[in-house]
């Protein structure tokens, strides 16, 4: 069984902080990654994709890629109250169209 | 990003009555979407993967009679929920993507509440 997982949380931060999110995921095969951001209520935008080892950078938020762990991350610097949402990490399984994705970390950013 | 288009984005319906949603991809053909089911608080579900002009592919413990999944083009997806019960209401949402490998775009999602 391929799986995706994460921390429920929920994780709370201080508004300014970084907040660090992290998802651990079971298909080596996996090639595509996502984050997506959850407000309560509303469907899934996604806020970041990686492809490649390493970090990927876009505006306040950092996705990090580790195939050999089978670990990726998202970081979002300088949290803002706005942030608070549950986000989710999603894992292609390779040459498909479908998606596993993890429970979600709801993080919670106090103003 | 791609735009997904989903409606209704919340239907009330008494129960043992037919409710039908729609799925578009409005700037992206799609051969293949997917369905979802999300409950408070809990992860999305993936109920079925609906394929442009063949069967609809469930996942196990979905009841494929009672959603049934209609993919008759390549830009529109349906989900009928029928004969529907209370423990039927939850969050439906539907995505599509435009290649192998590549982001999923997400409809806003239907509220459906069965009374």
């Amino acid at each position: 069984q391929k799986e995706v997982e994460q921390n429920s949380g929920p994780l709370s931060v201080p508004e300014g902080a970084i907040a660090s999110l992290n998802c651990t995921y079971s298909d080596r095969g996996s090639q595509s990654f996502f984050w997506y951001r959850q407000y309560s209520g509303k469907s899934p935008e996604l806020i970041m994709s990686i492809y490649s080892n390493g970090d990927k950078e876009d505006g306040r938020f950092t996705a990090q890629l580790n195939k050999a762990s089978q670990y990726v991350s998202l970081l979002i610097r300088d949290s803002q109250p706005s942030d608070s949402a549950t986000y989710l990490c999603a894992v292609n399984m390779e040459g498909t169209y479908k998606y596993i994705f993890g429970t979600g970390t709801r993080l919670k950013v106090l103003a | 990003g791609a735009v997904v288009s989903q409606h209704p984005s919340r239907v009330i319906c008494k129960s043992g009555t037919s409710v039908k949603i729609e799925c578009r991809s409005l700037d992206f053909q799609a051969t293949t979407m997917f369905w979802y089911r999300q409950f408070p608080k809990k992860s999305l579900m993936l109920m079925a993967t609906s394929n442009e002009g063949s069967k609809a592919t469930y996942e196990q413990g979905v009841e494929k009679d009672k959603f049934l999944i209609n993919h008759a083009s390549l830009t529109l997806s349906t989900l009928t929920v029928t004969s529907a019960h209370p423990e039927d209401s939850s969050f439906y949402i539907c995505s599509g993507n435009k290649g192998v490998n590549t982001e999923a775009f997400f409809g806003q999602g239907t509220r459906l509440t069965v009374v």
